[in-house]
């Protein structure tokens, strides 16, 4: 079946510094979704790719899609304490009804 | 309205017991899922209900029985758990498949906290 895998498991991140965090899939998918998931909350959706090689922005956050449509990154810039939670992708494959989520990229953020 | 309630926040429960969960949404989304999640892991789907049925069922034990009585509301009726069902369950909802105009963006509940001893 469909696998998607994040990495790293966890960031540690300086505030102010910049991260990248990944999600790569077994099988090509029809569009991609990021969730975050703060601590002790549920998860909220954050953005959805369709097109290969789509990069979307959203203030210091931004969003790829690979070409190939099986994989996709998530870049903060200027990480700030509100950036802290789980980041989860979610991928939905080319001839599926659901979605498969990623492990998870944990983010804790250091003043 | 863009907003799903689940009730209740926690629950405790007994091996021998029966609860319900409920959720309801009032964004016309005509499908609704549950998902379980343990801590520091991923949702994980149990049941999806698309128009009122129930179209996915991932192999969930039979102790876990979902309903849908209406398109806003969606049960998860819980009878002789187990300590490893303690979990965090969600409920989300999303517009129905439009095949690859890219629908069901999930929105989900604050969950509803079980734990089971």
């Amino acid at each position: 079946g469909q696998q998607v895998m994040q990495i790293p498991q966890y960031q540690h991140v300086q505030e102010g510094e910049d991260f990248t965090t990944y999600c790569n899939s077994s099988t090509t998918l029809s569009n991609i979704q990021w969730y975050k998931q703060r601590p002790g909350g549920h998860p909220v959706f954050l953005i959805q790719l369709v097109k290969s090689g789509e990069v979307k922005k959203q203030k210091r956050l931004t969003f790829q899609f690979g070409e190939a449509k099986k994989n996709s990154s998530l870049h903060i810039t200027a990480t700030q304490t509100t950036d802290v939670g789980t980041y989860f992708c979610a991928g939905r494959g080319a001839a599926g009804n659901k979605l498969t989520f990623g492990g998870g990229t944990r983010v804790l953020v250091k003043p | 309205d863009t907003e799903v309630t689940q009730t209740p926040k926690h629950l405790v429960m007994g091996m021998t017991n029966k609860k319900s969960l409920k959720c309801e949404q009032h964004m016309g989304h005509r499908a609704m899922y549950w998902y379980k999640q343990k801590a520091k892991k991923p949702p994980e789907l149990m049941f999806v209900y698309s128009y009122e049925k129930l179209s996915i069922n991932e192999s969930v034990p039979s102790r876990f029985s979902p309903e849908c009585p209406n398109s806003s509301l969606l049960n998860l009726h819980l009878h002789a758990l187990q300590p490893e069902d303690s979990a965090l369950y969600l409920c989300a909802s999303s517009q129905v498949d439009m095949g690859f105009a890219g629908a069901n963006v999930l929105t989900f509940g604050a969950g509803s906290r079980l734990t089971v001893l």
